[in-house]
C-alpha cells in the first residue's frame, strides 16, 4: 500500500472520450507530479505542481490537461487521446520539490 | 540533453552476495540523487536518497555519491531473491531524470 492514492487503477477509453485520472495524498506534501511510463522504459516527467501552481510542463500535448484543486489533490484530464498514449500514468508527491518523491500505484491506461 | 545512464543488465548475483549497481549523470547541476526499486507491473518504490558526497547506509542498502565523477552507486548486501527487480537511478535539481534501470536477478 502507498500513501499516494490513484484512481482508477485501470482505464480503457476510446479516442473521442473524455476522462480524468485522480491522485490524492494526505502527507502534507507541497509538490505533486505526473509521470508517464511505457513498458520497459523509465518514468517520463509530464507536469510538476509546487504549492498548487504548475511549475513545470514538459511540452506535453494539450490533450493532457493537469489540474490541482488543492494541496492534496491532483487531476489529469484526458481528451482525444491517441493509441500511443497507452501507458502507466504515475502520480508522485514530495515534501518540497527536489526531495524524495513517493509514487502511487499508477493508472494503467489503454486507448482503443 | 541531460541524461542518466545505467547498465541495463541483467545483473545476476547469488543469494547472500553483494549486488553493486552503478549510475552516471550528465547534469553537473544535479543536487538530489535517488534509487528506486520497481517490480514488474508495479510502481517505483523509493529505496535510498543521497544529497552529499560520500556514503549513506540504511539497513542492507548503501548509496554512494561522487559528484566530481558524476557517479552514483547502490550496494545491496546479503542479497535476497526478493531483491530481484529493476533498480532505477534518478538525478536532478528541480525535476528528476530517470535512468533506464538495471535489472537485478538474485538466484538461490
Amino acid at each position: 500500500d502507498t500513501e499516494v492514492t490513484q484512481t482508477p487503477k485501470h482505464l480503457v477509453m476510446g479516442m473521442t472520450n473524455k476522462k480524468s485520472l485522480k491522485c490524492e495524498q494526505h502527507m502534507g506534501h507541497r509538490a505533486m507530479y505526473w509521470y508517464k511510463q511505457k513498458a520497459k522504459k523509465p518514468p517520463e516527467l509530464m507536469f510538476v505542481y509546487s504549492y498548487e501552481k504548475l511549475s513545470i510542463n514538459e511540452s506535453v500535448p494539450s490533450r493532457f490537461s493537469p489540474e490541482c484543486p488543492n494541496s492534496s489533490l491532483l487531476n489529469l484530464h484526458l481528451h482525444a487521446l491517441q493509441p500511443e498514449d497507452s501507458a502507466l500514468y504515475l502520480c508522485a508527491s514530495s515534501q518540497e520539490n527536489n526531495q524524495p518523491q513517493h509514487f502511487g500505484d499508477g493508472t494503467r491506461l489503454s486507448i482503443l | 540533453q541531460k541524461e542518466v545512464e545505467q547498465n541495463s543488465g541483467p545483473l545476476s548475483v547469488p543469494e547472500g552476495a553483494i549486488a553493486s549497481l552503478n549510475c552516471t549523470y550528465s547534469d553537473r547541476g544535479s543536487q538530489s540523487f535517488f534509487w528506486y526499486r520497481q517490480y514488474s507491473g508495479k510502481s517505483p518504490e523509493l529505496i535510498m536518497f543521497i544529497y552529499s558526497n560520500g556514503d549513506k547506509e540504511d539497513g542492507r542498502f548503501t548509496a554512494q555519491l561522487n559528484k566530481a565523477s558524476q557517479y552514483v552507486s547502490l550496494l545491496i548486501r546479503d542479497s535476497q531473491p526478493s531483491d530481484s527487480a529493476t533498480y532505477l537511478c534518478a538525478a536532478g535539481r528541480y525535476k528528476l531524470i530517470f535512468g533506464t534501470g538495471t535489472r537485478l536477478q538474485v538466484f538461490p
